[in-house]
């Protein structure tokens, strides 16, 4: 089974600039989440789709959004770039992204876009 | 403010002795803990995991341990082999996933030959 893939690996951007960051899930996964990783803040939660619908948000300001489509594909979307948005943006797939102590459905990562911001 | 701690940015072990990871957290929602491996330039990388009804999962050379009342979980790699050496980031999730994971920032494990 294909792993979750991210697309584009590397890019450069200047402030004030937006961006489109694609992430396509391991097949059969519906739940998809997009997380920020930087050297100060370390990974943190963006926020999850599940079936064309933001199920959840971590604590990140309206210039970032995203979205998902029918076959489960996500994009994220920053806009009004700046110096501090510099990070590996990692997405994750997962069946169904139901959590609880019985059990939580499995994150897998793809190898994320490392965004640099000039 | 953290929520999920791992003290020790690094570890250094000799390959075939134990290499013990500790995470600590605050939040009492958490209700299950994964750890992640993550090699350069790669997605982390799911290792194992352990429900708060448990306080011990196996899983071949990796045991993860749970201490609830310490608010303390412990990831044992037996015995420690070289391709072990890499980032391992614990994570917790709680209150049904609303806040997706909350990642400790990291301890790279270095096994020494």
């Amino acid at each position: 089974k294909a792993g979750v893939t991210q697309t584009p690996r590397y890019l450069i951007k200047t402030r004030g600039q937006q961006v489109t960051l694609s992430c396509s899930p391991i097949s059969g996964h519906r739940s998809v989440s997009w997380y920020q990783q930087t050297p100060g803040q370390g990974l943190q939660f963006l926020f999850e789709y599940f079936s064309e619908t933001q199920r959840n948000k971590g604590n990140f300001p309206g210039r970032f959004s995203g979205r998902q489509f029918s076959n489960s594909r996500s994009e994220m979307n920053v806009s009004t770039l700046e110096l501090g948005d510099s990070a590996l943006y990692l997405c994750a797939s997962s069946p169904s992204g139901t959590s609880g102590p019985l059990g939580t459905d499995t994150q897998y990562f793809g190898p994320g876009t490392r965004l640099t911001v000039l | 403010d953290q929520q999920v701690k791992q003290n020790s940015p690094s570890l250094s072990v000799q390959e075939g002795r134990i290499s013990i990871l500790n995470c600590d957290y605050t939040n009492s929602m958490f209700d299950y803990f994964l750890w992640y491996k993550k090699y350069p330039a790669e997605g982390p990388t799911f290792l194992i995991s352990i429900s708060s009804i448990k306080d011990k999962n196996e899983d071949g050379r990796f045991t993860v341990f749970l201490n609830k009342s310490a608010k303390h979980l412990s990831l044992h790699i037996v015995p420690s082999q070289p391709g072990d050496s890499a980032v391992y980031f614990c994570a917790a999730i709680g209150g049904g996933g609303a806040d997706g994971l909350t990642f400790g920032k990291g301890t790279h494990l270095i096994i020494q030959p």
